[in-house]
């Protein structure tokens, strides 16, 4: 299986730039997507084939990257971006990246 | 508006078994891959089961391989999910998830609620 890695957490202030970064355990090419979980709330997508701006997502978000480096950008942060994020592969059987937390200062 | 709703879990003994179904709306259920992914309380997201649109094929992570078993019904829009020879490390919820379009399946585009699913004794 590819693993993929995620710093479990970042905090930052609102209106800051922030990226989470997420690195495979082999090349995934950009079959790399990104999803957003608020507490108590279901996954929804974000960012599809590394780099695409899911419809109805917030031009505040972009992604980039290929191979094993990938990059989610939130710029600038908003109090409602609070949430987990978590990057999943597709080149093989899809797998999740263990998430990374965002907290507002 | 797509709309995905999951029912069937609670809690259940080791060893027995479960069926999840999936009521899927607002959009062609026919022409959409269709998947199952997991999250244990707590923990983060796992997938577990693909279809594709019309059923013919079906994929499993290798730890469900030979208990679970992902089907569909097109003319119901309902996907669904057996589970036998539960364990306690199946305990999550289960989220129904649909494809981007009819010609991929490499992204979970829409997400149900989910239904928690419980193995204890």
């Amino acid at each position: 299986d590819t693993v993929l890695t995620q710093s479990p957490a970042l905090a930052v202030s609102p209106g800051e730039r922030v990226t989470i970064s997420c690195r495979a355990s082999e090349s995934v090419s950009t079959l790399m997507h990104w999803y957003q979980q608020k507490p108590g709330q279901q996954p929804t997508l974000l960012i599809y084939l590394a780099s695409n701006l899911e419809s109805g997502v917030p031009a505040r978000f972009s992604g980039s990257g290929s191979g094993t480096d990938f990059t989610l950008t939130i710029d600038p942060v908003e109090a409602d971006d609070t949430a987990t994020y978590y990057c999943q592969q597709s080149w093989n059987d899809p797998t999740f990246g263990g998430g990374t937390k965002l907290e507002l200062k | 508006e797509v709309q995905l709703v999951e029912s069937g879990g609670g809690l259940v003994q080791p060893g027995r078994s479960m069926k999840l179904s999936c009521a899927a709306s607002g959009f062609t259920f026919s022409n959409y891959g269709m998947a199952w992914v997991r999250q244990a309380p707590t923990k983060g997201l796992e997938w577990v089961a693909t279809i594709s649109y019309d059923g013919s094929s079906t994929y499993y992570r290798d730890s469900v391989k030979g208990r679970f078993t992902i089907s569909r019904d097109n003319a119901k829009s309902t996907l669904y999910l057996q589970m036998n020879s539960l364990r306690s490390e199946d305990t999550a919820t289960y989220y129904c998830t649909s494809a981007p379009s009819m010609y991929t399946t490499d992204w979970f585009a829409y997400w149900g609620q989910g239904t928690l699913v419980t193995v204890s004794s």
